[in-house]
Order: structure tokens, then C-alpha cells, then sequence
């Protein structure tokens, strides 16, 4: 079945610096592929999208490229801010009759002032 | 445009008696889904529903959770008899279609079983 591998958290960072949060899938096909990040006591938000190879979504100065060939759909930012603290989650869906997301294990993140 | 709304957020039972959790969907959302959050995990599917019918319940546990979508009101997550292992937070999410991927989720709601 589908599956999403996110890289293992805790990450933790200075303002400013370069993030990057790997995201790898195991689904048939081709599926579509989001990033959702979570606040502390809230609700996933969608962060951004992708829905076919090559595309590149990007929201808020984060952005993934969807890479068929590499199964990836890793997320980065150039200068990260202390209130990007939250969780990841790398997320897809796939093109059969299932409806539902299937999600990876979330990545904690924490940027130090 | 209100989002979806959840409640309760936080629900506290004990062991044995019965969990009912509230999802109303965006407006103009018919396609409600369920999902849970163990601790230290991600997001689990348990349901999809739309307007009185389940289409997909392949992630429900076999007993003692069901769901539903009635025509009038909103989706109801419930769980029978609850164990110290149901304790989670439990999202719902809303889609105008089945179609699209982009599914907007609930603030949550916590069980605890105590």
C-alpha cells in the first residue's frame, strides 16, 4: 500500500538558517503530494502542493519539487523564523479510488532566536 | 467562510463508558473524513463519509467505532466502551468534491481515557 518516510525529528535550528525536512513515497502511480504543517494545539493547515512531476509548490518562502525519479518530495526554506516552529507533515493521495491522505510520522521543528 | 469546526476539543472518560465526537464540515463541504493522531505519530485514516453514506471505512477498528454523516447536522465519530488505547486527537477533515486532494482540517479533539 502507500506509504510516506519523512525524516526523523527533532530538528532544531537557528533564525535565519536553511531548512530542509526529507520526504520520500512508496505509492502506485502517481500520486498527488502536499506538505501540511501543524501549531502547537491546532489543526493541520495545508502548506503547499503538488500534483504531477516536476511541479514545484511553494508557499511562505517553503517550497517541495515533486521528483518522480527519486519517489521525493523534500521540503525547504532559505531563512527560517522562530515562528515556523511546528510540525511537518509530508502527506500524498493517491490517483485510485481512495479518497484519504496517507501521511508520514510529522517532523518536529525548532527555531532558536 | 467559517472552517470546520470540532467539538468538543478536549473529552475526558473513563474506561467502558462512550466517546461522541462532533465534526461540521466547511459549507458547502460534503466529503467529511476522520483521522487519528496517536501520540508521537502521524495522522491515521479511519473513515470517509459523505452525505448518509460511509464510502471507505478500511482504517476503522472492527469494533466498537462507527461513524456517520447524516443528511441534517453534523459527522459523529463514535466510540463504544473506551479503552486507555483510544486515547488520542482525533481530526476531521472537509472537501467540496472527492475529487480534489486538498482536504481542510479541524482544530481536533483529545480524548483522553482515564
Amino acid at each position: 500500500g502507500d506509504s510516506v518516510t519523512q525524516m526523523e525529528g527533532p530538528v532544531t535550528l537557528s533564525e535565519e538558517a536553511f531548512l530542509t525536512i526529507n520526504c520520500t513515497y512508496t505509492a502506485t502511480g502517481y500520486p498527488s503530494l502536499f506538505w501540511y504543517v501543524q501549531y502547537p494545539g491546532e489543526g493541520l493547515q495545508l502548506l503547499l502542493k503538488a500534483t504531477k512531476a516536476d511541479d514545484k509548490g511553494s508557499n511562505k518562502g517553503f517550497e517541495a519539487t515533486y521528483r518522480k525519479e527519486t519517489t521525493s518530495f523534500h521540503l525547504e526554506k532559505g531563512s527560517v523564523q522562530v515562528s515556523d516552529s511546528a510540525v511537518y507533515f509530508c502527506a500524498l493521495r493517491g490517483r485510485g479510488s481512495a479518497r484519504q491522505l496517507t501521511f508520514g510520522s510529522g517532523t518536529q521543528l525548532t527555531v532558536l532566536p | 467562510n467559517a472552517g470546520v469546526m470540532q467539538n468538543p476539543r478536549h473529552l475526558v472518560r473513563r474506561r467502558g463508558q462512550e466517546a461522541r465526537l462532533r465534526c461540521s464540515p466547511m459549507k458547502g463541504h460534503s466529503h467529511v473524513y476522520w483521522y487519528r493522531q496517536l501520540p508521537e505519530e502521524g495522522l491515521k485514516f479511519m473513515v470517509y463519509l459523505q452525505k448518509e453514506n460511509i464510502i471507505d471505512e478500511s482504517g476503522m477498528p472492527k469494533e466498537r467505532f462507527s461513524a456517520e454523516f447524516p443528511k441534517e447536522g453534523p459527522s459523529i465519530l463514535r466510540i463504544q466502551q473506551v479503552v486507555r488505547g483510544d486515547s488520542a486527537a482525533y481530526f476531521c477533515a472537509s472537501s467540496p468534491t472527492g475529487e480534489t486532494g486538498e482536504q481542510y482540517f479541524g482544530p481536533g479533539t483529545r480524548l483522553t481515557v482515564t
